[in-house]
């Protein structure tokens, strides 16, 4: 059973523009994950966050997790044409390892 | 580059075949974790192993089988090959469990 769900399914924006995507998720977790995945190819680790932890940045992206609403946010400032990709959230249920990911985003960001 | 490799990156091959998916992961990591990425099913968890033994299994057909060597390389081993095992499969390895799993380029594998 899917255990993160982002929304939404799709999003198309403007360079410049800011893409924000959310996820769900059902049980508790250690950590929640965002991924970035270009047409086909291999996921690339964009950030993680600790059950603890409630906002983390790197470079021009932002996370939160409110672990009350079991949901977290990804946004993505002054987006580029090079971040269109699939976004994905992978969460790990607190007993478990392995990273249950979600369906995932499509952001297309259009010059 | 994450510096997890797998091999070989595409593979073509016929139903009721056997082939198996090969994947060394980041220098230093003990953790091996392979998943399967399909268009009806998402990206699923497989198995995991950790420093050789198996750790946790996930959606894994009884036909697949996996490893992991002394070297701390894995391989994938799938048989009886059916047209609906056609996907992308990823390894990935983190240093340990909880810690951040990267990811390989990912093997394609179309079963004719």
């Amino acid at each position: 059973s899917q255990q993160g769900e982002e929304d939404p399914q799709a999003l198309s924006i403007q360079e410049g523009e800011n893409a924000t995507m959310n996820c769900s998720y059902k049980t508790s977790i250690n950590n929640l994950q965002w991924y970035r995945q270009n047409s086909g190819r291999g996921l690339v680790h964009l950030i993680l966050i600790r059950s603890n932890e409630r906002e983390k940045h790197s470079g021009r992206l932002r996370v939160t997790l409110d672990t009350s609403k079991k949901s977290s946010s990804l946004l993505i400032t002054a987006s580029r044409a090079a971040d269109t990709a699939s976004y994905f959230c992978a969460t790990d249920k607190q007993a478990g390892t392995a990273l249950i990911f979600g369906k995932g985003t499509t952001l297309s960001v259009s010059s | 580059d994450s510096g997890v490799t797998q091999t070989p990156k595409h593979l073509i091959t016929a139903t009721g075949q056997r082939v198996t998916l090969r994947c060394s992961p980041r220098s230093g990591d003990l953790s091996v974790y392979w998943y399967q990425q399909s268009l009806d099913q998402g990206l699923q968890f497989l198995i995991q192993y950790y420093n050789g033994e198996e750790r946790a299994k996930g959606n894994i057909l009884e036909r697949f089988s996996a490893q992991q060597f002394p070297d701390l390389h894995s391989e994938l081993n799938l048989s009886s090959l059916e047209l609906g095992d056609s996907a992308l499969y990823f390894c990935a390895s983190s240093v340990e469990v909880l810690d951040t799993q990267y990811f390989g380029p990912g093997t394609r594998l179309t079963v004719l």
